[in-house]
């Protein structure tokens, strides 16, 4: 069954740009019919989605990160990324992988990465 | 955005229990509800799907129902597995919303 995967630093200071990648095993991150998120979870606290992008290149992001996010793909490593700029504090998290599936107009999370935790200190 | 609110925000039980958990919409979403699962240090892991269609895999004690803006999860009897922290989202409308999560914890 699909596998995800997150990696990328655990400490970024604050100013700058977080980046993760999440590696797709088992599937195809080209196959239709998904789009590949970004979910992150603060300390002790509930799931906020980030954003997703379909294996075209097409995304979705929440209008709440928005002017500081870039989610893109890369179909011939059967990854996907984020970076989120300026982070502050307040961007210290888990960050979660997941594949949004799209049957028939219903979306749901199917298949999730372990998480990856970033703190943003100096 | 919606907003999603869970109550209650935690319960004790006991295995054998019947558990119900209550996810409300700030407006309606038809059926468009999803209900996760997480234990700590893991990702969550769907249990129910369009509000009450259960994810392969998902032990059927595992229940969803309603429509609109109220939700319902039931848990119908308690393994000691289930404790756990119980997630609702909505895919009504982008951006995708949870709920603040429900604690079952062992009595």
């Amino acid at each position: 069954q699909v596998q995800l995967q997150e990696s990328g630093p655990g400490l970024v200071k604050p100013s700058q740009t977080l980046s993760l990648t999440c590696t797709v095993s088992y599937g195809s991150i080209s196959s239709g019919g998904y789009c590949w998120s970004w979910i992150r979870q603060h300390p002790g606290k509930g799931l906020e989605w980030i954003g997703c992008i379909y294996y075209s290149g097409s995304t979705h992001y929440n209008p709440s990160l928005k002017s500081r996010l870039i989610i893109s793909v890369d179909t011939s490593k059967n990854q996907f990324s984020l970076r989120l700029s300026s982070v502050t504090a307040a961007d210290t998290a888990v960050y979660f992988c997941a594949r949004e599936n799209l049957v028939a107009g219903i979306h749901y999370f199917d298949y999730w990465g372990q998480g990856a935790l970033v703190t943003v200190s100096s | 955005d919606i907003q999603m609110t869970q109550s209650p925000s935690s319960l004790s039980a006991s295995v054998g229990d019947r558990v119900t958990i209550t996810c409300r919409a700030s407006q309606t979403i038809s059926t468009y509800l999803n209900w996760y699962q997480q234990k700590p240090g893991t990702a969550p892991k769907l249990l129910i799907y369009v509000a009450s269609s259960l994810q392969s895999g998902v032990p059927s004690r595992f229940s969803g129902s309603g429509s609109g803006t109220d939700f319902t999860l039931t848990i119908s009897s308690l393994q000691p597995e289930d404790f756990a922290t119980y997630y609702c989202q909505q895919s009504y409308n982008t951006p995708w919303t949870f709920g603040q999560g429900t604690k079952v914890e062992i009595k």
